[in-house]
């Protein structure tokens, strides 16, 4: 399958920081979804981006998807202890169904 | 709209015996997947059904695999034969359209002893 390159791989931020992840891959695709899984429970989307360049924000997340569409970043400003979990991006390409995640970015938050 | 459910949450199971998890979408949602994560790393497609009709299956899913959705709802994935390497979480998810973001369920963590 694609592979998708997600990094960091984890980091510790202090709370009210600003955190930043990305994603590149090998293949361009035509949506970029980030989710957010906890412990025990499957990933929850938080933000989808369609079209090149477009920057998406939800709350404190904001999104963007690379203008070559192989790369997309995620940004979580002020971070919060319920931002501790797992980020995961994933790419769809066109015409296609099927989800190629990354391996996820570890987030824990320093009180 | 519960959202996607999964059935059970958690499974122990002896290597050799067979394991059945079920799947309920959401119910508008045509289309349903699955997906196997193991610990460390995203989750990787299984495979996916339009309606009743099962349209695509990844290498991933061995002679071993059969997912089944007989009437366009719910839909089952069965393991035959399990083997320590099938421990994972094994996820559900629903959507209506192919692009953009699936709901996921909350999965099914199978530990094969």
């Amino acid at each position: 399958g694609q592979q998708l390159n997600q990094s960091p791989q984890s980091m510790f931020i202090q709370e009210g920081e600003d955190v930043s992840m990305n994603c590149t891959s090998s293949s361009i695709f035509n949506t970029w979804l980030w989710y957010k899984q906890e412990p025990g429970e499957g990933p929850v989307l938080l933000i989808a981006l369609y079209k090149a360049g477009e920057l998406t924000s939800n709350g404190r997340l904001t999104a963007q998807f690379g203008i070559t569409r192989k790369d997309s970043f995620l940004n979580i400003s002020a971070s919060i202890p319920s931002d501790v979990g797992i980020y995961f991006c994933a790419g769809q390409s066109r015409n296609d169904y099927k989800l190629s995640f990354g391996a996820g970015t570890t987030v824990t938050v320093r009180a | 709209d519960t959202g996607v459910s999964q059935d059970p949450r958690h499974k122990i199971t002896k290597r050799g015996q067979n394991v059945t998890f079920r799947c309920d979408p959401i119910s508008e949602h045509n289309r349903l997947y699955w997906y196997r994560q193991t610990l460390g790393q995203g989750p990787e497609f299984l495979t996916y059904f339009q309606n009743e009709a099962q349209l695509e299956k990844s290498r991933l899913l061995s002679d071993r695999f059969s997912a089944e959705r007989p009437k366009g709802s719910f839909s089952t994935l069965e393991i035959q034969r399990t083997e320590q390497g099938d421990s994972a979480m094994y996820l559900c998810a629903s959507s209506l359209g192919g692009r953009g973001g699936y709901t996921f369920g909350s999965g099914t963590r199978l530990t094969v002893v």
